[in-house]
């Protein structure tokens, strides 16, 4: 059964850095692109980006470009979502999904809260 | 980036009614629509792509029509279980943009 298994949640700090992960389990991990999705607390979801990791080609929401880094590593079929520096409104829960043949995100994670607070 | 309107924000129905939610877009994406139930706690799930093909396992009652600029999500006859909110998707060009979302609540 394909999968994407999530990093658990986190509990950090202003101005501190975050690195949460996305594992696939049994599908070709280079052959479809994964994205990022947000969505805080009692509202909807928002689109980040998405990356190929079979070239690492990556495309940001102009809302989210240069406020987080997405990336992947084909050798362990993980792609990530990080932060350099935290901020309180990056308290929200993230989704990673996979693209499908079709390109509608077909599978998703269960999801990683991230709070952020002094 | 194109801009997408979902309607309504908010729907209340009775279980057996027929339910209409809209999505229409600031410019054409052909076929390029997804839409996603999404229930309190949990991940979103892929119902249609496509426009209006059914992901596998899903309902018949669920059903998606349009092209172009203007789309919509039926569900025939509505169950308990489909209480959740729903979201439409353009994946035609990047950034792939949501819709807003529909709440939909039982009478």
């Amino acid at each position: 059964e394909v999968q994407l298994v999530q990093s658990g949640a986190e509990v950090k700090k202003p101005g501190e850095s975050l690195k949460i992960s996305c594992k696939d389990s049994g599908y070709r991990f280079t052959s479809y692109w994964i994205g990022w999705v947000r969505q805080m607390p009692g509202k909807g979801l928002e689109w980040m980006g998405i990356i190929y990791p079979g070239d690492s080609d990556t495309r940001y929401s102009p809302s989210f470009q240069g406020q987080v880094t997405i990336s992947a590593d084909k050798s362990i079929s993980t792609a990530y979502l990080q932060w350099s520096s935290l901020k309180a409104s990056d308290s929200a829960m993230y989704y990673c999904a996979r693209a499908g043949d079709t390109y509608a995100f077909d599978i998703w994670g269960q999801g990683t809260m991230v709070t952020v607070s002094s | 980036a194109i801009w997408m309107t979902q309607s309504p924000s908010l729907l209340s129905a009775s279980t057996g009614d027929r339910v209409t939610i809209s999505c229409r877009m600031s410019q054409g994406i052909n076929s390029y629509l997804a839409w996603y139930q999404q229930k309190p706690g949990k991940a979103p799930e892929l119902l249609i792509y496509a426009a209006s093909t059914l992901q596998s396992g899903v309902p018949s009652r669920f059903s998606g029509s349009g092209s172009g600029t203007d789309f919509t999500l039926n569900i025939s006859c509505l169950q308990s279980e489909d209480v959740a909110t729903y979201y439409c998707q353009q994946y035609y060009n990047f950034p792939y943009t949501f819709g807003q979302g529909t709440k939909l609540e039982i009478k």
